[in-house]
């Protein structure tokens, strides 16, 4: 069963400060997976995609790694924004299958 | 290029009713999917739909929800005899094509309160 798990759940942090989330997966087999940022009553946003190959990406101050031997991603912000504060979603899809699986999000919150 | 559209973005109905909600994908696209995202839940997969055909409902409950993407007009999510369990927020989102890497674009959501 595909099962995405996400730390922490929630993170305070001042603005201009930098922070690091983490996702841990089980998926078979593996196609990508993606990190996605949710505004408080919005859809999801897509931030960064990535396949088996690839261990890292950017996406301006958000900087995703991906391990696919210890199925572990991480989603690194680098000089927060107040508009960062929302929450961030980590999800994988498996090949030949046309569903996500979505962690249930780390609420981040930056602080003035 | 509109983004996804959802409407009605908030809809209230009493236990017992039909709710009927909508989803415009983004143009050029004709793979919909719908999930619900539960409070303090991840989203759910529910349906998979293409023009005319339901592709995967396999996350959809068995009894009293259905849904369809008609030729012609928006693709419909409909729940009749609500219960107060069906409130959530339920997000449609749509894809060009069929390899699984496709970005999915997501709408901005209908929140469903049953009373």
């Amino acid at each position: 069963k595909n099962q995405v798990e996400q730390s922490p759940q929630s993170l305070i942090i001042l603005e201009g400060k930098n922070c690091t989330l983490q996702c841990n997966y089980t998926v078979s087999p593996f196609s990508n997976l993606r990190w996605y940022k949710q505004d408080t009553g919005r859809g999801p946003v897509s931030l960064t995609i990535m396949t088996f190959s690839e261990n890292t990406k950017s996406n301006g101050r958000y900087t995703a790694t991906l391990d696919a031997d210890t199925k572990q991603s991480s989603l690194h912000i680098t000089a927060s924004q107040l508009s960062d504060s929302a929450s961030y979603i980590c999800v994988v899809s498996a090949i030949g299958y046309s569903t996500l699986t979505f962690g249930k999000g780390t609420m981040l919150l930056v602080s003035p | 290029n509109a983004g996804v559209m959802q409407n009605p973005r908030h809809l209230v109905r009493r236990r017992g009713q039909e709710a009927r909600l909508r989803c415009s994908p983004m143009k050029g696209h004709s793979h919909v999917y719908w999930y619900r995202q539960l409070p303090e839940e991840g989203l759910k997969f529910m349906v998979y739909l293409q023009k005319e055909n339901i592709i995967d409902e396999s996350g959809m409950p068995k009894e009293r929800f259905s849904a369809e993407f008609p030729k012609e007009g928006p693709s419909i999510l409909r729940i009749q005899q609500v219960v107060r369990g069906d409130s959530a927020a339920y997000f449609c989102a749509s894809s060009p094509g069929t390899n699984s890497y496709n970005e999915q674009f997501f709408g901005p959501g209908t929140r469903l309160t049953v009373l």
